[in-house]
């Protein structure tokens, strides 16, 4: 399957527990997006990478939030100290680089903070 | 702020009939613009792209392009009860991650 991966799949963490979760994009695509998504709303951006540079944070995002893109190939998003707001859809997306090109996404993280 | 704005809906339609879906943005200089179809507790779908004014189709889908009034609409011909889904607007310019609408709900009814 050469799609984005996304682990895990489902997530039931307690509140004030950290995770982590990653995202493995499309191979030859440089761009990749987080997003958070919850009931009834559409995907909130967080944050994007090229390569290893993360060249945007949305500033909606809480400083409990991290982003790494460790030589530009897999992504991690981690929260700290989770909190029941934090419940959500966690999607990754990739792209290619250029103008007027296409993100697909992942199948998704479903956190449950209890 | 960017902003791209959708109706809700739902957008209820019997079986072969044509659905048409709209969405508006804020950004005039937004570059790029998509449409993905969500199945409930799915991840969205791409389904079409289209970067220039006018139309573009593809199979069922036609997607419709206006930079002039920041308009952009999705017609589903012959719509089918599997079309039932949360259509998803985005819109990006170069170098920039894509905004969301919240969704437009369709239910095809057979």
């Amino acid at each position: 399957d050469t799609g984005v991966s996304q682990n895990p799949r489902h997530k039931i963490t307690k509140r004030g527990q950290n995770v982590t979760f990653r995202c493995d994009p499309i191979s030859e695509h440089n761009r990749l997006y987080w997003y958070r998504q919850t009931l009834g709303q559409g995907p909130e951006f967080l944050t994007y990478f090229q390569n290893e540079a993360q060249l945007e944070k949305s500033r909606l995002l809480s400083d409990r939030f991290s982003a790494e893109r460790p030589k530009g190939s897999f992504s991690t998003l981690e929260i700290q100290r989770t909190e029941q707001g934090d419940s959500a859809m966690y999607l990754c997306a990739s792209s290619l680089r250029q103008m007027n090109t296409e993100a697909f996404f992942g199948q998704g993280t479903r956190l449950t903070v209890v | 702020q960017k902003e791209v704005e959708q109706n809700s809906g739902p957008l209820s339609v019997p079986e072969g009939a044509i659905a048409s879906l709209n969405c508006t943005y804020s950004d005039r200089v937004s570059q790029s613009f998509f449409w993905y179809r969500q199945y409930s507790g799915k991840s969205p779908e791409l389904i079409m792209s289209i970067y220039s004014n006018g139309d573009k189709e593809d199979g069922r889908f036609t997607a419709q392009l206006n930079k002039a009034s920041q308009y952009v609409s999705l017609l589903i011909r012959d719509s089918q009860p599997s079309d039932s889904a949360t259509y998803l607007c985005a819109v990006n310019q170069a170098g920039t991650a894509l905004i969301f609408g919240k969704g437009t709900t369709l239910s095809v009814s057979s």
